[in-house]
């Protein structure tokens, strides 16, 4: 049974760079069988996609975060990241780590605020 | 992008009744590869239904999941108290991926 937990600052400054990272465990991040992704929910809304990454090393961002959007993978440590830059008050979310359509983490709230 | 609008909003009903939600997409859905996912307040989403009407493991069939093209709806035959919740439909046929806004399930 495949497990993800997110993990980050909850607090993030207007222009700076969000950057969370997601632990997963029951298995391995260099799976074939699986996908990397983050999305989130602005507190109150619906769930927005962000972006995938397979094993392979190929992304695939939502166009319109594109251009602020970067997946990885640390296969060292089991892990994959999120980071985007220069943030604003609309980048306030809850943030989900997720693989395939099933499993998610619990999720992680990051306030953009000075 | 495929837009999802989903249908009612909210939905008032009684544990018992049978309760139908719709989503209906921008275009037609690659392949039939919609889900239904369930939320409850501070969690996760879960997943319900994949590939239009294929029951996710554990989940009763009392909901059942049809549709094709672009009208897809979720039914829950019975509602129990554990059923009201925000529902979302997602279409994972057409990068980027899409949500619908949801459907509130309430007493």
């Amino acid at each position: 049974q495949l497990q993800l937990q997110e993990s980050g600052p909850g607090l993030v400054k207007p222009s700076e760079t969000l950057s969370l990272t997601c632990t997963v465990s029951g298995g391995s991040i260099s799976s074939s069988s699986h996908y990397w992704a983050w999305i989130r929910q602005p507190p109150g809304k619906g769930l927005e996609w962000i972006g995938r990454m397979f094993y392979s090393g190929s992304t695939y961002y939502n166009p319109s975060l594109k251009s602020r959007v970067t997946i990885s993978v640390d296969t060292s440590k089991n892990q994959f990241s999120l980071k985007l830059s220069s943030v604003t008050a609309a980048d306030t979310a809850v943030y989900y780590c997720a693989s395939n359509l099933l499993y998610w983490g619990r999720g992680a709230l990051v306030t953009v605020s000075s | 992008e495929i837009v999802l609008t989903q249908s009612p909003g909210t939905l008032s009903l009684s544990p018992g009744e049978r309760a139908t939600l719709s989503c209906r997409a921008s275009q037609s859905v690659s392949s039939s590869y919609l889900a239904w996912y369930q939320q409850k307040p501070g969690q996760a989403p879960r997943l319900l239904i994949y590939d239009a009407s294929t029951r996710a493991t554990g989940i009763p069939d009392r909901l059942s999941g049809s549709g094709s093209g672009t009208d897809f709806t979720l039914t829950i035959s019975r509602l129990e108290p554990d059923d009201f919740a925000v529902y979302y439909c997602h279409q994972y046929g057409t990068s980027p991926r899409t949500f619908g806004q949801g459907t509130r399930v309430e007493i």
